[in-house]
C-alpha cells in the first residue's frame, strides 16, 4: 500500500509570491491534516479536511488555505509569501476522525522563501 | 488545553544500552498519546500509541512506552539501542474535540557506537 505522497519535495519561492502544495493520502483514508515544522516553533497544526470540508483550523493567518477533493487528495495554498513561511510542510492522513487513530505522514515539502 | 512536554532536547546513549526518551502530558479528560520518529529530511513515522488498557504499550522496531497516570508521563523505552535508532523523537497528544495533534518540542537521540 502506497504511503502519503507529497509534491513537490522542495520549493524555492520569492517573497510575495504564492505557492500550492499537494498531498495524496493513503488509499481509503478520508482525513487529511497539514502541519508546519520550523526549528523555532516546532510542529504546528494548520488545518484538517474530511469529506471535502475543513473541520478544524489552527492559528495561522488567512494567507494559509486549503481544500480537499472528492478522492481525498488535498492541496494547501499560501499567498503573499513571507520569509517566515520557510518551513517543512507535512501532510498526514488518517482512516477516520477519531482520537484513537494514528496519522501517517508524508515526507513533507521543504519550502524556502527568499 | 492539551499539551505534552519533552524535557530533554538531546539524549545520548551507547549502542546496546537501554534508552529512555521522556514525555509528560497535560490534558483535560483521558489522554490519547502517541510517539513518532523523524529521520533527517523525512516525515514522521508512527511508533506506538496509548489509548486505554495496559500501561506498557509495545510498538514498532522494538520500542515500547510506559504510561504512568499518577506521574502524567509517557516515556519511550527500548531495551537495547541501535545506531540506526539515532533520530528525532516526538511525543504527541490527540485533541479530543478537534482531533489535531499537539506535539512536544522533540528529543534528538544519538546512539554512540
Amino acid at each position: 500500500k502506497a504511503g502519503v505522497t507529497q509534491t513537490p519535495r522542495y520549493l524555492i519561492k520569492t517573497r510575495g509570491q504564492q505557492v500550492t502544495l499537494s498531498c495524496s493520502p493513503i488509499s481509503g483514508h478520508r482525513s487529511v491534516s497539514w502541519y508546519q515544522q520550523t526549528p523555532g516553533q516546532g510542529l504546528q497544526f494548520l488545518f484538517e479536511y474530511f469529506s471535502e470540508t475543513q473541520r478544524n483550523k489552527g492559528n495561522f493567518p488567512g494567507r494559509f488555505s486549503g481544500r480537499q477533493f472528492s478522492n481525498s487528495r488535498s492541496e494547501m495554498n499560501v499567498s503573499t509569501l513571507e520569509l517566515g513561511d520557510s518551513a517543512l510542510y507535512l501532510c498526514a492522513s488518517s482512516l477516520e476522525r477519531a482520537v484513537n487513530t494514528e496519522a501517517f505522514f508524508g515526507q513533507g515539502t521543504r519550502l524556502t522563501v527568499v | 488545553a492539551q499539551s505534552v512536554a519533552q524535557p530533554e532536547d538531546q539524549v545520548n546513549v551507547a549502542e546496546g544500552n537501554p534508552l529512555t526518551v521522556k514525555c509528560t502530558y497535560s490534558v483535560s479528560g483521558n489522554p490519547y498519546l502517541f510517539w513518532y520518529v523523524q529521520y533527517p529530511n523525512r516525515g514522521l513515522q508512527f511508533l506506538l500509541k496509548y489509548i486505554t488498557g495496559d500501561n506498557l504499550v509495545k510498538g514498532s522496531y522494538g520500542f515500547e512506552a510506559e504510561f504512568n497516570k499518577s506521574q502524567t508521563s509517557f516515556h519511550l523505552k527500548k531495551p537495547s539501542a541501535l545506531v540506526s535508532d539515532s533520530a528525532l523523537y516526538f511525543c504527541a497528544v490527540r485533541d479530543i474535540g478537534g482531533y489535531q495533534f499537539y506535539f512536544g518540542t522533540g528529543t534528538s537521540l544519538t546512539v554512540i557506537p
